[in-house]
């Protein structure tokens, strides 16, 4: 069974430090790598997203690193802010299959920045 | 430009029975894809539609159904509700099967 393997399960960063979550999945066939925050009672809300051809790409304070050899990804949050502060998963795409759209998800970081 | 919207947003339901949920997507968006988000857990895939057609299904029972009408709007049944039934049901939209718009939700619970 495809999985997407999410660490840690909880963080604590210091306002204004740098939060970093880490994602390993297990089969090649991923073509679109999302990320997720989601806050209380609220739906998941696309963060920011790449493809496995390009190894890192940035939006503001918050870049994915992408490592296709490793089958790792990971989200860097910089300059953490208190409002950051909310569950975060990552998901991954199936490229074939007729499960286009499934997006497989991480179990999710609860991430708390301390003012 | 209008988000997805889910009704109802919170349901109490007796196992065994039955209950639709129901999915407004984003405009301009043909697909919906509905999942089954646990306590502490990720969403999990319960379906897709497309065009009014499932389009992909995960690993849950025929008790779970879903509609896609013409307008894109969704429905997800489920059937003979059980305790383990208890989650928040997510309908998420897309017009290009990558950036997904999700809804805020809907918590089930089955008593």
């Amino acid at each position: 069974q495809q999985q997407v393997k999410q660490s840690p399960q909880s963080l604590i960063v210091q306002k204004g430090g740098i939060s970093i979550i880490n994602c390993a999945y297990e089969n090649t066939a991923f073509d679109y790598f999302p990320w997720y925050q989601q806050f209380p009672g609220k739906g998941p809300a696309l963060l920011i997203a790449i493809r496995p051809d390009v190894s890192e790409k940035k939006e503001g304070r918050f870049t994915i690193s992408f490592n296709k050899s490793a089958k790792q990804f990971s989200l860097h949050i910089m300059d953490s802010q208190p409002g950051d502060s909310a569950t975060y998963f990552c998901a991954a795409n199936p490229l074939y299959g007729g499960s286009q759209g499934n997006l497989i998800f991480g179990k999710g970081t609860k991430l708390s920045v301390k003012p | 430009e209008t988000g997805v919207t889910q009704s109802p947003t919170h349901l109490i339901k007796t196992r065994g029975q039955q209950v639709t949920l129901r999915c407004s997507s984003q405009s301009g968006h043909n697909t919906v894809s509905w999942y089954q988000q646990a306590l502490g857990q990720g969403p999990q895939f319960i379906f897709q539609y497309y065009r009014e057609e499932e389009n992909g299904r995960g690993n849950f029972p025929p008790r779970f159904s879903g509609l896609q009408f013409p307008n894109y709007s969704s429905e997800l049944n489920v059937n003979a509700l059980e305790l383990d039934d208890s989650a928040l049901y997510l309908c998420a939209s897309s017009s290009d099967n990558y950036g997904y718009t999700f809804g805020s939700g809907t918590r089930l619970t089955v008593v």
